[in-house]
């Protein structure tokens, strides 16, 4: 069993849907990465959080630190928003490795 | 955000000979880099920790003499692929995060990659 579970793997929407990716983690952790990850392979982060929930534009992220769980939330989704969605945990030791889940791979149709 | 540049974005190449990866933290010093390798449809691999001034730190099954990495300045990483073989294409990025007292909380930022195809 992979130490970052996210599901689903593969999510389609309809333009306009709200759209939620979870991530489950078995390991200890120092914070929570949200990645994006476009057909071109270019990687950006969302979100670094470590506790309570952050927002940005129409993305929301969630972590709750006791259940060991990650929820990354898109409102009114767009196809400009079909990408990978990687959720990455940096273990509790100082090391700055990043653990990565499988992915998401997200598709909104128009 | 902070930003990382990754150069080439893709490159071919023939069997036999050598491609250097660039990463660079644009606007930050980076004191450790990370490099990965990522094939189709798979998530992201680590491959070494890139440590300015020091020798990298290579994961389990990482040929340190095929994957060679340079750490010289605190703003620039390099990946030499030696001796590159058609099993070595591939999607190669890199991720940076800022210097600080606690690497744990400093935030990650990622390369564009590079895609290698080695013929």
């Amino acid at each position: 069993k992979n130490e970052v579970e996210q599901s689903p793997q593969n999510l389609t929407a309809q333009e306009g849907e709200f759209i939620t990716i979870n991530c489950s983690y078995s390991v200890g952790i120092s914070a929570l990465h949200w990645l994006q990850q476009h057909p071109g392979g270019g990687i950006v982060s969302l979100f670094m959080l470590s506790s309570g929930k952050k927002k940005h534009g129409r993305l929301i992220a969630t972590i709750n630190i006791q259940e060991k769980h990650s929820s990354l939330h898109i409102t009114a989704s767009h196809p400009r928003d079909s990408a990978v969605y990687i959720c990455a945990v940096y273990g509790s030791g100082n090391t700055g490795k990043l653990i990565f889940g499988q992915g998401t791979t997200l598709q909104v149709k128009p | 955000g902070a930003v990382v540049s990754q150069h080439p974005s893709w490159v071919i190449c023939k069997s036999g000979t050598s491609v250097k990866i660039e990463c660079r933290s644009l606007d930050f010093q980076a004191t450790t880099m990370f490099w990965y390798r990522q094939f189709p449809k798979q998530s992201l691999m680590l491959m070494a920790t890139s440590n300015e001034g020091s020798k990298a730190t290579y994961e389990q099954g990482v040929e340190k003499d095929k994957f060679l990495i340079n750490h010289a300045s605190l703003t620039l990483s390099t990946l030499t692929v030696t001796s590159a073989h058609p099993e070595d294409s591939s999607f190669y990025i890199c991720s940076a995060r800022a210097t600080g007292l606690l690497v744990m909380n400093t935030e990650a930022f990622f390369g564009q990659g590079t895609r290698l195809t080695v013929v």
